[in-house]
């Protein structure tokens, strides 16, 4: 069975462009979360989607949005990029919305914003 | 809310040494427990979890991790590392009450270092 893939794999932008990066769960998941990852402030909570709904979302700003298709492949959104941007975005998947269910996690993508 | 702390930033050992990453968590609600591992540019691998039952869990490469409620730990052992344990250590908890899918709040991280 495959893992969790991510889309691209390093990304390098401009500070107010925007960026959509892509996450395609194990097949059968249905739960899909996404973290940032900084060595400043680890590893943080962005948003989580299970059956094309927002279920949770961490701490941050509007910028930063999401959304599940019906394949619950999930994108993820970063408007009018900061330099603090710069991090290593996680996707992971999960069977279920249950908070028991492991969560499995693809190899991240690299967004370096100069 | 919760949070977790990891108490050592980075933990240097020898091979074939036995090796203890500390954890302690705080919550107002009840928790699940996870160690995770991340490998150079690589994304997280789970190690083991706690649900329920046996404070002892057993996990892959060797691992293992004891939940002690009292004192609100969740300590991660292994009786003799490898080189190939070198790698980044992430303990992580999430609110067994929420009712929505895992929502991990992660400690910062221990660097095992094993040298020959």
């Amino acid at each position: 069975k495959a893992g969790v893939t991510q889309t691209p794999r390093y990304l390098i932008k401009t500070r107010g462009q925007q960026v959509t990066l892509s996450c395609s769960p194990i097949s059968g998941h249905r739960s899909v979360s996404w973290y940032q990852q900084t060595p400043g402030q680890g590893l943080q909570f962005l948003f989580e989607y299970f059956s094309e709904t927002q279920r949770n979302k961490g701490n941050f700003p509007g910028r930063f949005s999401g959304r599940q298709f019906s394949n619950s492949r999930s994108e993820m959104n970063v408007s009018t990029l900061e330099l603090g941007d710069s991090a290593l975005y996680l996707c992971a998947s999960s069977l279920s919305a249950s908070s028991s269910y492991e969560q499995y996690f693809g190899p991240g993508t690299r967004l370096t914003v100069t | 809310a919760q949070s977790v702390t990891q108490l050592d930033s980075q933990v240097p050992v020898f091979e074939e040494a036995p090796v203890e990453l500390r954890c302690n968590y705080s919550s107002s609600v009840s928790v699940y427990l996870f160690w995770y591992v991340q490998y150079p540019n690589q994304g997280l691998q789970l190690l083991l979890k706690y649900l329920s039952g046996s404070t002892l869990v057993k996990g892959i490469n060797g691992f293992e991790a004891e939940f002690n409620k009292s004192q609100t730990s969740f300590h991660l052992r292994k009786p003799s590392v490898h080189i190939s344990d070198t790698a980044e250590y992430f303990c992580a908890v999430s609110d067994k009450t929420s009712g929505t899918a895992s929502k991990l709040t992660f400690g910062t991280g221990t660097r095992l270092q094993v040298t020959l």
